[in-house]
């Protein structure tokens, strides 16, 4: 298994643009979060998706932001407008559907937004 | 709010000595997990353990957990200079999937 694989690896665009960042979690794990790490503010829960359906996206910064999972091997976080303190590091991470399984990390995109 | 807090939140020692992280939380935990992060890198899950039990052995790593003080230890014997990288605690609460990171531990070994 390859793992939760993330891309692109590093986005660097300009203030204004919309990024958009993927996820393909691992086969089988029905539970996708999206996490945001900044040496500020650490690790922040952004979104969490089960079954495809986003159950609690309070992390969520504001409307510029969004997210989507239309199927069990893909999901998206949109940023529209970015803006220069939307830069950080973007994980997702996915597991079984049990508290009992750690979650699996991808390797992150670092975002910069200049 | 983050829930563990990792402490301290540095530290440095030589190879070959042991390296003890604590976690702290707030409120009651169904499991609590261990995870390492490399520069650069995702976090790699480590160790999980539940709120019924007190230590679990992995490798070189060993986790205890004291329910009472709401506490846990991560301690990483006769370590490597490839142990540096920062540790992170994640609790598990009530019928929540949503883990809860602390702000990590950074651990250099030097060689």
């Amino acid at each position: 298994d390859a793992g939760v694989i993330q891309s692109p690896r590093h986005e660097v665009t300009e203030m204004g643009q919309e990024v958009t960042l993927r996820c393909k979690p691992i086969s089988g794990h029905n539970s996708l979060f999206w996490y945001r790490q900044t040496m500020m503010r650490g690790l922040e829960l952004l979104i969490y998706f089960n079954n495809n359906v986003p159950i609690d996206d309070s992390g969520m910064p504001e409307d510029r932001f969004s997210a989507k999972m239309p199927n069990a091997s893909f999901s998206t976080l949109k940023i529209q407008p970015s803006e220069p303190r939307d830069s950080a590091v973007y994980f997702c991470a996915s597991t079984p559907d049990s508290s009992i399984y750690g979650y699996t990390f991808g390797s992150g995109t670092r975002l910069t937004v200049v | 709010s983050q829930q563990g807090e990792e402490d301290p939140q540095a530290l440095s020692i030589q190879e070959g000595e042991n390296a003890t992280m604590n976690c702290s939380y707030k409120t009651s935990i169904n499991n609590l997990q261990w995870y390492r992060q490399n520069s650069g890198r995702g976090l790699v899950h480590l160790i999980l353990i539940r709120s019924n039990e007190r230590e679990k052995h992995s490798g070189r790593l060993r986790v205890t957990l004291d329910t009472s003080k709401k506490s846990s230890s991560l301690l990483i014997t006769a370590s490597r200079a490839a142990d540096t990288a920062s540790y992170f605690c994640a609790t598990l609460s009530g019928g929540s999937y949503i883990p809860t990171f602390g702000r990590g531990t950074s651990l250099i070994v030097h060689p």
